[in-house]
């Protein structure tokens, strides 16, 4: 049950975007498309962004979107603002029933 | 709306217990499959254990045979009972919802957390 890897961290100006990687292996993120993304601002809990790779909940902005090739899913932050700013985590339905999640991306909005 | 709110939390020496609780309102309970998701301080999120609408669970490696994840639908909560706690145990704990009808394998709802802080 190893973690996910994302990179650290990903930064960009406002207006630009920015995408943040999410490896896996065969047995999670390139198993199923099962992968869901969450954005954590400090000292609050997690909020729902992505789910099933590309689907958005009512309610989160259009500019979050989210893709998938081999055991490797992304989010892409397009149009990118300050209120974006914040740690993002992807996460991904395994084999053995249990889920994992990635190692977390801090953004920040230059 | 729907609402989770844990509490339960505080500061336990190692190797002894404690019992987290989430009460959930706003959804039917009986139909979601619940987990506990931690997050150490300054840390990532760690996905702990699931328990599914009928009762069935699932661990992670670094819990599993310490900890227990129950549910009573008739109060609508659930509950994490921990034993031989260790200091590396340390961390914010969140209870998340999962539908299960429809099946979805994604977090939809999040409480607000409660901190665990294992220390002699």
């Amino acid at each position: 049950q190893s973690a996910l890897t994302q990179p650290a961290s990903v930064s960009g100006s406002p207006g630009q975007s920015i995408t943040i990687s999410c490896t896996g292996t065969s047995s999670d993120v390139g198993g199923y498309n099962y992968v869901s993304w969450y954005q954590q601002h400090p000292g609050k809990a997690p909020k729902l962004m992505i789910y099933d790779v590309t689907n958005r909940p009512s309610g989160v902005s259009n500019r979050f979107s989210g893709s998938k090739s081999g055991t490797t899913a992304s989010l892409t932050i397009s149009g990118l603002q300050a209120e974006d700013e914040a740690d993002y985590y992807c996460s991904s339905y395994t084999r053995i029933s249990t889920y994992v999640f990635g190692t977390g991306t801090k953004v920040t909005v230059l | 709306q729907v609402q989770l709110v844990e509490s339960g939390g505080g500061v336990v020496q190692p190797g002894r217990s404690l019992r987290l609780s989430c009460a959930a309102s706003g959804f039917t309970f009986s139909n979601s499959a619940m987990h506990w998701v931690r997050q150490a301080p300054g840390k990532g999120l760690e996905w702990v254990a699931v328990v599914s609408y009928h009762g069935s669970n699932e661990y992670a490696d670094s819990v599993k045979g310490r900890f227990t994840i129950s549910r009573d639908n008739s109060e609508n909560t659930l509950y994490l009972q921990m034993n031989s706690l260790r200091a590396d145990d340390t961390a914010v704990y969140y209870c998340a919802r999962q539908s299960s009808f429809p099946i979805k394998y994604y977090f939809d709802f999040w409480g607000q957390g409660t901190l665990v802080t294992v220390s002699s």
